[in-house]
């Protein structure tokens, strides 16, 4: 089985501090992704990576960053927590898209999730 | 851009009874399908997943989904409810963009089955 596991599953911080969230995955999957889930907005995409030390932009990335220096570990990174980024942050992998296959779009697998808190 | 909808918070069901949770999406060119369940303090379970083929999918724990191009429906499916069905439930959808390693997910239907 896939596993994928995230460092804290709480964490509280205060504005300001920088903050590190990490995940890794044991599948030597390409891809992994980073989202924040919200009551009744859903997940949203801050981050993700197709390999190592490549990055993408996702929907909501302001006010964070990645790190991604080895294929199985993805670090999500608040330089300047603020309150509006407490949440639940939720690592993915999977395998990589592979357009030569249709049938190969493969699913996301995810971590525990950290819930954030910043006071 | 790709968009999910999930036009109900809520659902509730007897226990016994079939349940269907809703989903619409929109997306340029083909569209992969995917729903998720979510049990309270865990993270995301991929149920089932439609990207060709047969219309009507079948998944993990007794659920299936049936995708509708016509009305651009992928709607979550099971015959009989359990309590232990009660979670958030999620429909995603593949984006375009980013290589098409990117799903947009809908807001989440909370399901609740009681006895």
């Amino acid at each position: 089985d896939v596993k994928v596991t995230q460092s804290s599953r709480y964490l509280v911080k205060r504005t300001g501090e920088k903050v590190f969230l990490e995940c890794v995955q044991d599948m030597d999957h390409e891809n992994m992704f980073w989202y924040r889930q919200d009551p009744g907005l859903g997940l949203r995409l801050i981050y993700f990576s197709y390999d190592v030390k490549m990055k993408e932009k996702g929907d909501i990335p302001e006010g964070y960053s990645v790190s991604r220096e080895k294929k199985e570990r993805f670090s999500l990174i608040l330089e300047s927590a603020s309150t509006n980024q407490t949440s639940m942050y939720l690592c993915a992998s999977s395998m990589p898209f592979v357009r030569t296959s249709v049938n190969s779009y493969n699913e996301q697998f995810f971590g525990p999730g950290t819930r954030l808190t910043v006071l | 851009a790709q968009s999910v909808a999930q036009p109900e918070d809520q659902v509730n069901v007897a226990e016994g009874n079939p349940l269907t949770v809703k989903c619409t999406y929109s997306v340029s060119g083909n569209p992969y399908l995917f729903w998720y369940v979510q049990y309270p303090n865990r993270g995301l379970q991929f149920l089932l997943k439609y990207i060709t083929g047969d219309n009507l999918v079948k998944g993990s724990y007794g659920f299936e989904a049936e995708f509708n191009k016509s009305q651009t429906s992928f709607h979550l499916k099971k015959p009989s409810a359990l309590v232990s069905d009660s979670a958030l439930y999620f429909c995603a959808v593949r984006g375009l963009t980013g290589g098409g390693n990117k799903l947009t997910f809908g807001t989440g239907t909370q399901l609740k089955v009681e006895l």
